[in-house]
C-alpha cells in the first residue's frame, strides 16, 4: 500500500515565476492537507481540500491556491514567486477528520 | 501568544534515561491533540493522539490537562532512534485546522 508521495522531490525556481507542487494521498483517504515548514520551524498550515473544495485555510497569501480532483489527489499552486516561499512543502493526507499521514515533501528554492 | 508552543530544547539526555516535552495551547476550544516526530530533513510521522484519559504506547506516554491547556509526552528507557524533533499538534476542529508547534529537538547520548 503506497503512502502519500509528493513530486517533485525538488524544485529550484526565480523570483516572479509560478509553480505547480503534485500530491497523492495514502489509499482510502479522501482529505488532503497542505504545509510549508521553514528551516527550524514547525510545518505552518496552507489550506485542507475536501470533495474538490477547500475546506480551511491558513494564513497564506492568494499567490497559494490548489486544486483537489476526483481521484483525491491534489495540486499546490504558488504564483509569483517570493524569497520567502523557499521552504519545504508538505502534503498530508487523512480519511476525514482523522490522524494525517505525511509525504515526504517537496524542498522548493527560489533564486 | 502563540497559539501552540513547546519547549525550546535542545535536550541532550543520556540512553536510559527518561525525559519529558511540554506543549501549551491558547485556544480552549481546541479538540484532537497529536505528537509527531520528525527526524532531520524528513516528514514528520504520526507518534501517537493524546487521549483525555491519557494513553500509552510503550516507552511513550501521552497526557492533556485541559484545564491548564497543556499535553506532554514522556519517554522513558530513551534509545538513540528516539534522537528528532517532537512536534506538538492542536486541531482547532472542524476538518483538521491544525497548528504546529515550532517543535522540540531531542538528542540522546551514549
Amino acid at each position: 500500500d503506497a503512502g502519500v508521495t509528493q513530486s517533485p522531490t525538488h524544485l529550484i525556481k526565480t523570483r516572479g515565476q509560478q509553480v505547480t507542487l503534485r500530491c497523492s494521498p495514502k489509499s482510502g483517504h479522501d482529505t488532503v492537507s497542505w504545509y510549508q515548514q521553514a528551516l527550524g520551524q514547525g510545518p505552518q498550515f496552507i489550506f485542507q481540500y475536501y470533495e474538490e473544495e477547500e475546506r480551511q485555510r491558513g494564513n497564506f497569501p492568494d499567490r497559494f491556491s490548489g486544486h483537489q480532483f476526483p481521484n483525491y489527489s491534489s495540486e499546490l499552486n504558488v504564483n509569483a514567486l517570493l524569497l520567502g516561499d523557499s521552504a519545504l512543502y508538505l502534503c498530508a493526507s487523512s480519511y476525514r477528520a482523522y490522524e494525517q499521514y505525511f509525504g515526504p515533501g517537496t524542498r522548493l528554492t527560489v533564486t | 501568544r502563540k497559539e501552540v508552543e513547546q519547549d525550546p530544547g535542545p535536550f541532550n539526555v543520556p540512553e536510559g534515561a527518561t525525559v519529558a516535552f511540554n506543549c501549551t495551547y491558547s485556544n480552549s476550544a481546541s479538540q484532537s491533540f497529536f505528537w509527531y516526530r520528525q527526524d532531520c530533513r524528513k516528514e514528520p510521522k504520526l507518534l501517537m493522539s493524546v487521549y483525555s484519559s491519557g494513553n500509552e504506547d510503550g516507552r511513550f506516554t501521552a497526557q492533556l490537562n485541559r484545564a491548564s491547556q497543556y499535553i506532554s509526552l514522556l519517554i522513558r528507557d530513551s534509545k538513540l532512534s528516539d534522537s528528532a524533533t517532537y512536534l506538538c499538534v492542536v486541531d482547532y476542529g472542524g476538518y483538521q485546522k491544525v497548528t504546529f508547534g515550532t517543535g522540540t529537538k531531542l538528542q540522546v547520548i551514549p
